[in-house]
């Protein structure tokens, strides 16, 4: 058990569906994180929360939609994704958005078909 | 711009043999930390090990063993007498203040130890 955890594991959608990440830490963290992770490539930040306010977008598609209704939890909201989507996505925390030190979760592994 | 760069895509490694993972960076940040973590099959990062700029210091733990040196900007990582366990990537990845803390993590070295 790492700390973090991440739900589902694996996820398979259409590029019609509507699908949701969570993400749970109860270890006080501050700050919350979304990672991708593709083949061959390295992980791109997607978002930063700290304190629950987002303070970081990199330049990431509408198509994501995070959420973060309080400290210990983390959304990812996913909608009319392509299949280059497809990947797996991590999700971290920190105590907070200073020094890294992340505590990772096991990651949702996406499939877009 | 900050980079993290570990040349070594993958590496196999028969059982006891010592294995270094390199890792360089670039940043023109005096202060900033660096970190490794391990990705097993599992799929999730484990953190292993923080430095700050400030602290060239090597550190050992076990088996693991780290040499940062600011002169050629390299934060290298060495596992002793390895072990199928020890099978995983391993990222590099540096943190700095860019108006805000930014961590940019290193493309990865899978490493394969071999029975």
């Amino acid at each position: 058990e790492t700390g973090v955890t991440q739900t589902p594991r694996h996820l398979v959608m259409g590029m019609t569906n509507k699908k949701s990440l969570k993400c749970e830490q109860h270890l006080g963290h501050n700050a919350m994180y979304w990672y991708k992770q593709s083949a061959k490539k390295p992980l791109e930040l997607m978002f930063v929360y700290s304190l629950e306010e987002r303070v970081e977008n990199n330049s990431v598609p509408s198509r994501f939609s995070p959420e973060c209704p309080n400290s210990s939890h983390l959304f990812l909201h996913l909608h009319t994704l392509q299949p280059e989507d497809s990947a797996l996505y991590l999700c971290a925390s920190s105590q907070d958005d200073r020094k890294g030190g992340y505590t990772f979760g096991s990651g949702t592994r996406l499939t877009v078909v | 711009a900050q980079k993290v760069t570990q040349a070594q895509t993958e590496i196999s490694v028969v059982e006891k043999e010592d294995v270094t993972l390199d890792c360089v960076y670039e940043t023109r940040d005096t202060t900033y930390y660096l970190f490794w973590y391990k990705q097993p099959p599992s799929g999730e990062l484990v953190f292993l090990i923080r430095r700050n700029s400030f602290d060239e210091q090597n550190e050992i733990s076990g088996r693991y063993s780290w040499n940062f040196q600011k002169s050629t900007s390299s934060f290298n990582f060495t596992i002793t007498a390895s072990q199928v366990v020890d099978s995983a990537v391993y990222f590099c990845a540096l943190t700095v203040n860019t108006g805000g803390f930014k961590t940019i993590f290193g493309a990865g070295t899978r490493l394969f130890v071999k029975a």
